[in-house]
């Protein structure tokens, strides 16, 4: 148990269809991260949120729609996806960010989604 | 931007014997090379991680070294045991950037 829970686990959805995926970290972090996780690819990082601020943006389609309401959670949120878009999301999150900071990341469990 | 290369992608050593994973990254300015365990159905954990100013870090059977002149970083698994098995990835934060950039991913087995 990492500190970092991620909802649902588990999810199949049309292309048509619109959902959310939540992160929630209880470590006390001021940053968090989504990476998407395809077959016999690297983790992908998607974006980097820091004390609620978005800083990183990794050229990720618009039908990917992040929010972080407070340091704890982070949402994404889905809509119109391609079965190209199936893969495993991780949420991670960290003290802090930036160059002079080494701050480890903590994964969550991810959720598996799947697009139909 | 950073890029991370990770050999081999699957590796087999017997029970009891050492295994060693390579990475290299390509951005100089990078300072933070961690690395990770992958089980199934869980998120990477990680296992040690090593900064730009040290050039080799040990925690038990797990050791990692950086060689920042030819920029690569190796994973040095010692005695291993059963429970070793899992993906490993490697990773850098390259110089400026504030998420990771990983390396493909090794699938150890630990042959009984």
């Amino acid at each position: 148990e990492t500190g970092v829970t991620q909802t649902p686990r588990h999810l199949v959805m049309g292309m048509t269809n619109k959902k959310s995926l939540k992160c929630e970290q209880h470590l006390g972090h001021n940053a968090m991260y989504w990476y998407k996780q395809s077959a016999k690819k690297p983790l992908e990082l998607m974006f980097v949120y820091n004390f609620k601020e978005q800083t990183e943006n990794n050229s990720v389609p618009s039908r990917f729609s992040p929010e972080c309401p407070n340091s704890s959670h982070l949402f994404l949120h889905l809509h119109t996806l391609q079965p190209e878009d199936s893969a495993l999301y991780l949420c991670a999150s960290s003290q802090g960010i930036g160059p002079s900071s080494y701050n480890e990341q903590f994964f969550g469990p991810g959720t598996r989604l799947t697009v139909l | 931007g950073e890029n991370v290369e990770q050999h081999p992608s699957t590796l087999s050593v017997q029970e009891g014997d050492s295994a060693v994973i390579k990475c290299t990254y390509s951005d100089s300015a990078s300072n933070y090379f961690p690395w990770y365990k992958q089980e199934l159905g869980k998120g990477p954990q990680l296992i040690i991680d090593i900064r730009s100013n040290v050039g080799e870090k040990k925690d038990q059977r797990i050791a990692v070294t950086l060689n920042k002149t030819a920029k690569h970083f190796s994973l040095h698994i010692t005695e291993t045991q059963p429970e070793d098995s899992a993906v490993y990835f490697c990773a850098a934060r390259g110089g400026g950037a504030d998420g990771l950039t990983f390396g493909k991913g090794t699938h150890l087995i630990i042959q009984p």
